[in-house]
């Protein structure tokens, strides 16, 4: 079946420094792909996304492209700042739908001032 | 507020107990879908409903069950309680049925099953 995994965590980092967070992906077809972030005390948001092979998605300095060759969609930003600490899940759908979304166990970021 | 909202927040009880979680969608969304999120497991998919009737099932225990009413509120109801199903309870909606890219997450209920 379909599976994401990310890289383990927790992550910290100094403000300011470059960010990546690792995911790969098992699945058949061409799935849409995800980022979403959970900050503190919230339910998951849609960071951003990417639809086919090659896409980058972005969104608030974040960005990620849709590797179908490594079957990969690492999340990077270039400068972290303490408001991007968050979890941070990867997820993917066969065909975009939410109920087919498939999670990754969630990456811990820690940026400190 | 015009979100995700899911009462209560958080909720403790003994095994063999029965509990109902409560969302009320995105103003406009027809379509709720309620995830379990647990350090095991991780973020998992149990069920969804559009305008009032179920549509998919995930990896939702017999012992669960849901519903949406008329006014498209949800009620996930968890029975015959275990240890292990002490989670975050997440529900989510959409203004459509395959609206992954619009889902909007509540902020969830904390189950502990003492």
């Amino acid at each position: 079946g379909d599976s994401v995994t990310q890289m383990e965590g927790p992550v910290t980092l100094s403000e300011e420094a470059f960010l990546t967070i690792n995911c790969t992906y098992t699945a058949t077809g061409y799935p849409s792909l995800f980022w979403y972030v959970q900050y503190p005390g919230e339910g998951l948001q849609l960071l951003l996304k990417a639809t086919k092979a090659d896409d980058k998605g972005s969104n608030k300095g974040f960005e990620a492209t849709y590797r179908k060759e490594t079957t990969s969609f690492h999340l990077e930003k270039g400068s972290v700042q303490v408001s991007d600490s968050a979890v941070y899940f990867c997820a993917l759908s066969p065909s975009g739908s939410a109920r087919q979304l498939t999670f990754g166990s969630g990456t811990q970021l820690t940026v400190l001032p | 507020d015009s979100g995700v909202t899911q009462t209560p927040k958080h909720l403790i009880t003994a095994t063999g107990q029965r509990v109902t979680l409560r969302c009320s969608p995105r103003s406009g969304d027809l379509s709720v879908y309620w995830y379990q999120q647990s350090l095991d497991q991780g973020l998992q998919f149990l069920i969804q409903y559009y305008n009032g009737e179920e549509r998919a099932k995930g990896n939702i225990l017999e012992r669960f069950s849901a519903q949406q009413f008329p006014d498209l509120h949800s009620e996930l109801n968890l029975s015959s309680l275990e240890l292990g199903d002490s989670a975050l309870y997440f529900c989510a909606s959409s203004p459509r049925q395959g609206d992954g890219e619009k889902l909007l997450f509540g902020s969830g209920t904390q189950l502990s099953v003492l």
